[in-house]
């Protein structure tokens, strides 16, 4: 079955500081794997993804993530926090072999930012 | 939030009323999805459409109902029979295998 799990609730960072944020999943299949974000009160908003190709996957607002398919993880990275990327992120995945395009999510890590 | 709407913001309902969320998109989408958002667990898919008079149970479609009458509209009733409907809802829409663009969310509040 497929799953993601971000193992941690919430990340701290001063401001200027590199971040991380972790995601591992399992999927049967190829992985399809996504990062959003979400400010409180509002939709999701797609950051990146990992279809194929160079592991390494730059997105929006200076964030990037490394795909690692040893260890079935897509962490989160930017390398100097802002008090603005505090919010909510979601890892999600995609097993390539499931036609429903369904998108499994994680729990969700909160990320604060403190200046 | 891209072209995909959701109406009302906020939504306030007796116990024992059903109610209808609105979630509309402009992008020419075939596949459009309902989820749940309760605090600490993440996002939990309703029901999923793929195309026009289809539609498919996610993984908690009790007390929920969908219809896909349109391409771009995805209506989903929240029924008496949903025990605990107080949630964030999210509609979704996706014209690809990959990427889904979400809309504001509709938040119910059901005493």
């Amino acid at each position: 079955a497929q799953s993601v799990a971000q193992p941690e609730d919430q990340v701290n960072v001063a401001e200027g500081n590199p971040l991380t944020v972790k995601c591992t999943y399992s999927v049967s299949g190829n992985p399809y794997l996504f990062w959003y974000v979400q400010y409180p009160n509002r939709g999701l908003q797609f950051l990146l993804k990992y279809i194929t190709g160079d592991n390494l996957v730059k997105g929006s607002y200076g964030f990037e993530a490394e795909f690692n398919k040893s260890q079935t993880s897509f962490h989160l990275k930017k390398p100097s926090a802002l008090v603005s990327d505090s919010a909510l992120y979601f890892c999600a995945v995609r097993d390539g072999v499931d036609s429903s395009y369904k998108l499994i999510f994680g729990s969700g890590t909160r990320l604060l930012v403190r200046p | 939030d891209g072209g995909i709407t959701q109406s009302p913001k906020y939504l306030f309902r007796k116990e024992g009323q059903n109610v209808t969320l609105s979630c509309e998109q402009n992008l020419n989408h075939d596949a459009m999805y309902w989820y749940r958002q309760d605090p600490g667990q993440g996002l939990r898919l309703i029901y999923y459409s793929q195309i026009v008079n289809d539609f498919q149970k996610g993984d908690i479609a009790e007390g929920y109902s969908v219809s896909r009458e349109k391409k771009e509209s995805f209506p989903l009733t929240v029924t008496s029979a949903q025990k605990n409907p107080t949630a964030f809802y999210l509609c979704a829409s996706s014209g690809s295998p990959y990427e889904q663009y979400f809309g504001p969310g509709t938040r119910l509040t059901v005493t």
